[in-house]
């Protein structure tokens, strides 16, 4: 059975840095690539990242690009997500999410999902 | 980046009602695209992928169609877990991957 743990979350300040982990189990996590989705209070969902399986590729949505770093740890079956320059329009729950493809075919879709970790940006 | 809009925004239905939810994208997916269920309080799950294909463990009742620009996620007869907010999403010549803005599929 497929679990995604999320952690990191909390309240940081504008302009601060701070990572988020997701541990993965119950699937060969160096095998599928892996998403960031986030979702605002009371909003709808957006795409943050990609990592492939083998970290050879990551995408970025425009939003975050140059502001947010998406990394693996393939042989502790861990997601990380690195987010400096926060701004108060980062806040939300973020997702880590397994790809649907496999291997090196990736499908952009998302097939499974943690529960979210909440970042807050306030001052 | 490809648009999709949703709609209606809100669906007002009883159980074992039938609904017709929309999604239309900016400019052709083929069918590239993708629905997920979100309830009050959970991470979404995925439904359907590839604008017809049901993922795994996912019941009959829901069914995706179309391809191109028009796509349609029909319920047969809604179940009492079914109220939710319903999106679409597209993978076409990704990255990015966009959402499209929801339906809430409410009891009436």
């Amino acid at each position: 059975q497929v679990q995604l743990v999320e952690s990191g979350g909390g309240v940081v300040q504008p302009g601060r840095s701070l990572r988020l982990s997701c541990a993965a189990s119950g699937f060969a996590f160096s095998d599928y690539g892996m998403h960031w989705v986030r979702q605002a209070p009371g909003k709808g969902l957006e795409w943050v990242a990609f990592i492939s399986y083998d970290e050879t590729n990551e995408f970025y949505a425009d939003s975050v690009k140059g502001r947010f770093t998406v990394s693996r740890d393939n042989s502790k079956n861990t997601l990380f997500l690195h987010m400096n320059s926060l701004r108060p329009d980062d806040m939300s729950v973020y997702y880590c999410a397994k790809d649907h493809g496999y291997y090196y075919d990736s499908s952009g879709f998302q097939e499974s999902w943690g529960q979210g970790t909440l970042v807050t940006v306030s001052s | 980046e490809i648009v999709l809009t949703q709609s209606p925004a809100t669906l007002s239905l009883s159980p074992g009602e039938r609904a017709t939810l929309s999604c239309r994208a900016s400019q052709s997916v083929s069918s590239y695209l993708a629905w997920y269920q979100q309830k009050p309080g959970q991470a979404p799950r995925l439904l359907i992928y590839d604008a017809s294909n049901r993922a795994t463990g996912i019941p009959a009742r829901f069914r995706g169609s179309g391809s191109g620009t028009d796509f349609t996620l029909t319920i047969s007869s809604l179940e009492p877990e079914d109220f939710a907010v319903y999106y679409c999403q597209q993978r076409s010549d990704w990255p990015p991957v966009t959402f499209g803005g929801g339906t809430k599929v409410e009891i009436k």
